[in-house]
């Protein structure tokens, strides 16, 4: 079983819907969750991160995590043509430096 | 300043070449990382620095040798690579604080091809 696992998509939403992107983790152990965009052929952004039971939001972005299920995901409203790419849901875990990746989730954004 | 830069941000090299990339951070971060990304899969960690000492290494080949002359600093020596070890280099930053929190930034990383 991997650690961290998500869809790989291809995820498809028409410009101004909300986007759903969903991550399970396998550790326990595991404390805080990221979620990064990556455009092809650019780094990883970081675009969230939760670490406590429930919300956080951020502008259009809202982070949810229910450690009893070992559940994370992405809310993206008002999704843009500018939001497509592959989104990385990771976990810290290691004692709190190594960050295991999920295999992201493509997202396109159609007009 | 919140932003990790790395150098060169392409590189071509032969299996008996020698080359270095380098990363640089200058928001005070105790942490510092190497990931090696190959296409459409994810980073894979590689190299942990925490307050300048070697914390990880996940059983990376000895071709691949990590230095963090300072804690703004760290350097990846290659040598004798292999064509499969063609990735994208990522080197992230954090602030080594452990537990919650501790989200790490990522440079743009270098392209390098080996021949």
């Amino acid at each position: 079983q991997k650690e961290v696992e998500q869809n790989s998509g291809p995820l498809s939403v028409p410009e101004g819907a909300i986007a759903s992107l969903n991550c399970t983790y396998s550790d326990r152990g595991s404390q805080s969750f990221f979620w990064y965009r990556q455009y092809s052929g650019k780094s990883p952004e970081l675009i969230m991160f939760i670490y406590s039971n429930g919300d956080k939001e951020d502008g259009r972005f809202t982070a949810q995590l229910n450690k009893a299920s070992q559940y994370v995901s992405l809310l993206i409203r008002d999704s843009q043509p500018s939001d497509s790419a592959t989104y990385l849901c990771a976990a810290l875990t290691g004692g709190g430096n190594k960050l295991t990746f999920g295999t992201g989730t493509q997202l396109k954004v159609e007009l | 300043d919140t932003e990790v830069t790395q150098t060169p941000k392409h590189l071509v090299m032969g299996m008996t070449n020698k080359k270095s990339l380098k990363c640089e951070q200058h928001m005070g971060h105790r942490a510092m990382y190497w990931y090696k990304q190959k296409a459409k899969k994810p980073p894979e960690l590689m190299f942990v620095y925490s307050y300048e000492k070697l914390s990880i290494n996940e059983s990376v080949p000895s071709r691949f040798s990590p230095e963090c002359p300072n804690s703004s600093l760290l350097n990846l020596h290659l040598h004798a690579l292999q064509p499969e070890d063609s990735a994208l280099y990522l080197c992230a930053s954090s602030q080594d604080r452990g537990g919650a929190g501790n989200e790490q930034f990522f440079g743009p990383g270098t392209r390098l091809t080996v021949l």
